[in-house]
């Protein structure tokens, strides 16, 4: 059981480039999150998917896509990258009846 | 959405009973209050979960005062191990199949040997 896996762990970028970041869970859970965290920030919702099927746009979805390519899959595309985008990402998912959300343990994103 | 309030960084040292206090003035009668915890490095954890009262687990106690407008969680004898973030988040369950919560920027627990 792995919980919440994300790919790659680090990644640099350079502007204008794009990317999809991964993110899979084992947990049969119906609810999936992107989060970024800035340096000494919080994390703020990118956009979230509540069940497969379903995406919805966060706190800060501009420069961002998703796809919940199954139940157990949900990716995060940046179509042409910017420096405002570096950033350390975070998926997560949380089961319908607990709420409690798991995360995975983040991909470092540099964009020059 | 519930603001919360939380102070931005406390010191402790290593065995003292750490208390965290969060402020939500306006939260709502259908919302419940969340702890997670964040290590350098790594996603949030889920800590503990309460909606009144006191709530404790093997990591941690919550208390909630019967108005609800603030919580403490309670971290009985902290080590070195215990530095990190601590959010507190306000939201209500099952809200359509997600969690609309929204994670602040925490409390930064320093633990001091």
């Amino acid at each position: 059981n792995a919980g919440v896996t994300q790919t790659p762990k680090f990644q640099v970028l350079k502007t204008g480039q794009s990317m999809t970041l991964q993110c899979a869970q084992d947990m049969n859970h119906n609810s999936m999150y992107w989060y970024r965290q800035d340096p000494g920030m919080g994390l703020r919702l990118i956009y979230y998917s509540a069940s497969e099927g379903t995406t919805d746009k966060g706190e800060v979805p501009n420069g961002y896509n998703v796809s919940r390519l199954n139940k157990r899959e949900f990716s995060l595309r940046l179509e042409s990258a910017a420096p405002s985008q570096t950033s350390v990402y975070f998926c997560a998912s949380s089961s319908h009846y607990t709420d409690t959300q798991y995360f995975g343990p983040g991909t470092r994103l540099t964009v020059l | 959405l519930a603001k919360t309030t939380q102070p931005i960084s406390m010191d402790s040292y290593e065995g003292q009973e750490v208390n965290i206090t969060c402020s939500h003035n306006n939260i709502a009668t259908n919302d419940y209050i969340t702890w997670y915890q964040q290590f350098p490095s790594q996603g949030p954890r889920f800590i503990i979960q309460g909606y009144k009262t006191k709530v404790t687990n093997e990591v941690a106690s919550l208390f909630i005062p019967a108005d609800r407008k603030s919580s403490t969680l309670s971290l009985p004898r902290v080590s070195l191990s215990d530095t990190a973030v601590y959010y507190c988040l306000v939201g209500p369950l099952n809200s359509g199949g997600y969690q609309k919560v929204t994670f602040g920027t925490g409390t930064k627990l320093q633990v001091i040997p």
